[in-house]
């Protein structure tokens, strides 16, 4: 069966210093991946997809880009954080685009 | 414009009292509608997916039905456990890349023993 890992599970920065969150997927090959946002009251943001190593597509301009240097392992970056990137960031895998996500537990980030 | 609407926000039921959740949704062009469970602080947990008006799937005391405009998830007799947040997510057919799936914002279920 398929797993997918994420971590850390929270993380407290300060603002200005660097960001990278890692996602890996098991038990399947050649997914899908994603980067969301989850903000409180609000729907979750598609921040980044990817359907194959070293493709990347962004969807919201922002301080934030993502990498995916493995077929199974996607990674979420920042040089400099800011407050406003505080949030609930979830990464997902699908077989195909026209199929269910499936998330990790999420990586919750506090900006100081 | 594509949107997803969920409704109520937030659900109160007694242990074994059955009600309603529901996901109205505006697309050009359905693919596919799913259902997520989320507990705090973790990641959706995928439940149903629903391709056409008239389907229905069932997992324990959850039944998914689908129409043309709007999705229901039944619960029936739920206990404490099924208290959690329900993501409603559409997938429309007139957007191409995954950026076509578009969200709703949960209704929180509380169940009370």
């Amino acid at each position: 069966s398929q797993t997918i890992h994420q971590w850390p599970a929270t993380l407290v920065q300060p603002v200005g210093s660097p960001l990278s969150l890692e996602c890996t997927v098991e038990g399947t090959s050649n997914p899908n991946l994603y980067w969301y946002r989850q903000a409180a009251g609000r729907g979750l943001q598609l921040l980044f997809y990817s359907v194959g190593i070293g493709q990347i597509s962004s969807e919201v301009p922002q301080n934030l880009s993502a990498s995916r240097p493995q077929d199974r392992q996607f990674i979420l970056s920042s040089k400099k954080l800011l407050l406003s990137d505080s949030g609930f960031y979830l990464c997902a895998w699908s077989k195909q685009t026209n199929q269910p996500q499936h998330f990790g537990d999420g990586t919750r980030l506090s900006i100081l | 414009e594509d949107q997803v609407t969920q409704s109520p926000e937030a659900l109160r039921l007694q242990e074994g009292e059955s009600s309603s959740l529901n996901c109205s949704y505006t697309v050009s062009g359905l693919r596919g509608l799913f259902w997520y469970r989320q507990d705090p602080g973790k990641g959706p947990e995928f439940l149903f997916t629903l391709y056409s008006a008239g389907e229905e799937k069932e997992k324990e005391r959850l039944k998914a039905t689908l129409t043309k405009k709007e999705s229901f998830l039944h619960i029936t007799a739920p206990k404490p456990e099924d208290s959690a947040t329900y993501l409603c997510a559409v997938q429309a057919s007139g957007v191409t890349g995954a950026n076509n799936l578009f969200f709703g914002t949960g209704t929180r279920l509380t169940v009370i023993p």
